[in-house]
């Protein structure tokens, strides 16, 4: 079954201790993405990628990092988590980076993460 | 920079037909689209226009107009399970999908 993959699905942590929420696609995907969404504010993007070793920041990046060491696996990093990056996490991924295709994102299922 | 503006919330009832329009602001243009999320689930891909003009998808469809940075998304026969958010995104300079606020949309018997 084609899909995005995210790990864990729920999280409760507390401030400081490293975490890493993974994400990965089957499809093949160019394009790989993070967005975090709370109450009245949407899905903000934090990170994304186009391909294999090239990332790039997206509206809301202070305090994560990512990677795209491989196509299929774009992990998360929180270095050092505080209480106003709780939230809920998806990742997403689309087939290309350009034509309509780059339109069309398909979403895991959400990371839902707690800092204490 | 790039935004949306989207309503925050819209009723309806079912069997009625509801448009949920979308303003956009963004450096180049390279499509709009429009998502689905349930609450706690995960946004689904409903519609895209690349081009000015309406497409159709079912009971779902979306319009826009690129002269006037402004689009739409026409739910009909609406149902039940039509409740949930709905988002519009676009594409702007650049490759990242910008979504809007969402909107959402509660169906009463």
């Amino acid at each position: 079954e084609a899909q995005v993959t995210q790990n864990p699905r729920y999280l409760i942590t507390v401030t400081g201790k490293k975490l890493t929420v993974t994400c990965s696609q089957n499809m093949n995907h160019e394009y790989m993405s993070w967005y975090r969404q709370d109450p009245g504010l949407g899905l903000r993007q934090i990170y994304y990628s186009m391909n294999v070793e090239v990332t790039d920041k997206g509206d809301v990046p202070e305090g994560y990092k990512v990677s795209r060491k491989e196509k299929r696996n774009f992990p998360l990093i929180l270095e050092s988590p505080s209480p106003n990056q709780t939230s809920l996490y998806f990742c997403a991924s689309s087939l290309s980076i350009g034509g309509a295709g780059a339109n069309v994102l398909t979403f895991g299922a959400g990371s839902r993460l707690t800092v204490l | 920079g790039q935004s949306l503006e989207q309503p925050s919330e819209v009723t309806a009832v079912e069997g009625a037909i509801v448009q949920i329009n979308c303003t956009y602001q963004t450096s180049g243009f390279y499509g709009l689209s429009w998502y689905q999320q349930h609450d706690g689930g995960a946004p689904t891909f409903l519609s895209y226009n690349g081009l000015d003009g309406l497409e159709e998808t079912g009971r779902f469809s979306s319009f826009l107009s690129r002269s006037d940075s402004y689009g739409y998304l026409l739910l009909q026969e609406l149902q039940m399970k039509d409740s949930a958010s709905y988002f519009c995104a676009v594409r702007g300079a650049g490759t990242a999908l910008i979504f809007g606020k969402g909107t959402t949309l509660s169906v009463s018997s």
